[in-house]
């Protein structure tokens, strides 16, 4: 049962113009979301991340946005960079237990190919 | 710098035999996680810490086993009772501010041979 969905595997954009990457999640205990960046062999990087509270955080090429209604949240780059290709992870944060412990559960990640 | 340190990078080990992967963190947080990545699928949680001497079962916790003596250590043992263990492994840590996140370790390549 995934909690958290990213559904395209694979994403090819062209340099400059915009990406879009997708989310999905069926838990309504999620109160904060995530975007991570990962390259080979490497941790993931955080990236940007949004309250349940909020439907949009900009930061920078870097734009979230989330529709509670939908449990649907995207990712948007623009304009979209060579040095942006690697695979992004989508992930959603909720409490475990009390104490300072959060859960981070994650899709399944989606290769950006940024063509120059 | 604050961080993550795992140790080592890459890791082979023959069938039967248990291996102790290394996780140091020197950013003072009380949570400490353990995930694994396969090909093609997002990150597994195998176990949590949320302080010494705590520690929790994750999601796919079987085969695994941890130990938390120290704040800033969080070694994962890997036994041979893990069915599948070839994997890459990623330790994180994290703060209570919600927004943050995990801060990842740069991960350790098991290779069962």
């Amino acid at each position: 049962d995934q909690q958290v969905k990213q559904n395209s595997p694979s994403l090819s954009v062209q340099e400059g113009r915009i990406s879009i990457l997708n989310c999905d999640y069926t838990n309504s205990m999620f109160d904060y979301f995530l975007w991570y960046k990962k390259y080979p062999a490497e941790g993931p990087t955080f990236l940007i991340s949004i309250s349940s509270i909020k439907d949009k955080n900009e930061d920078g090429r870097f734009t979230v946005f989330l529709n509670k209604s939908a449990k649907h949240l995207s990712l948007h780059i623009v304009p979209s960079q060579p040095g942006d290709s690697a695979v992004y992870f989508c992930a959603a944060s909720a409490r475990l237990s009390s104490g300072s412990a959060r859960q981070l559960t994650f899709g399944s990640g989606t290769q950006l190919t940024v063509l120059p | 710098d604050g961080g993550i340190t795992q140790s080592p990078k890459y890791l082979f080990r023959k069938e039967g035999q248990n291996v102790t992967l290394s996780c140091e963190q020197n950013l003072n947080h009380d949570a400490m996680y353990w995930y694994r990545q396969d090909p093609g699928q997002g990150l597994r949680l195998i176990y949590y810490s949320q302080i010494v001497n705590d520690f929790q079962k994750g999601d796919i916790a079987e085969g695994y086993s941890v130990s938390r003596e120290k704040k800033e250590s969080f070694p994962l043992t890997v036994t041979s009772a893990q069915k599948n263990p070839t994997a890459f492994y990623l330790c994180a840590s994290s703060s209570p501010r919600r927004g943050t996140g995990y801060t990842f370790g740069s991960g350790t390549r098991l290779t069962v041979v």
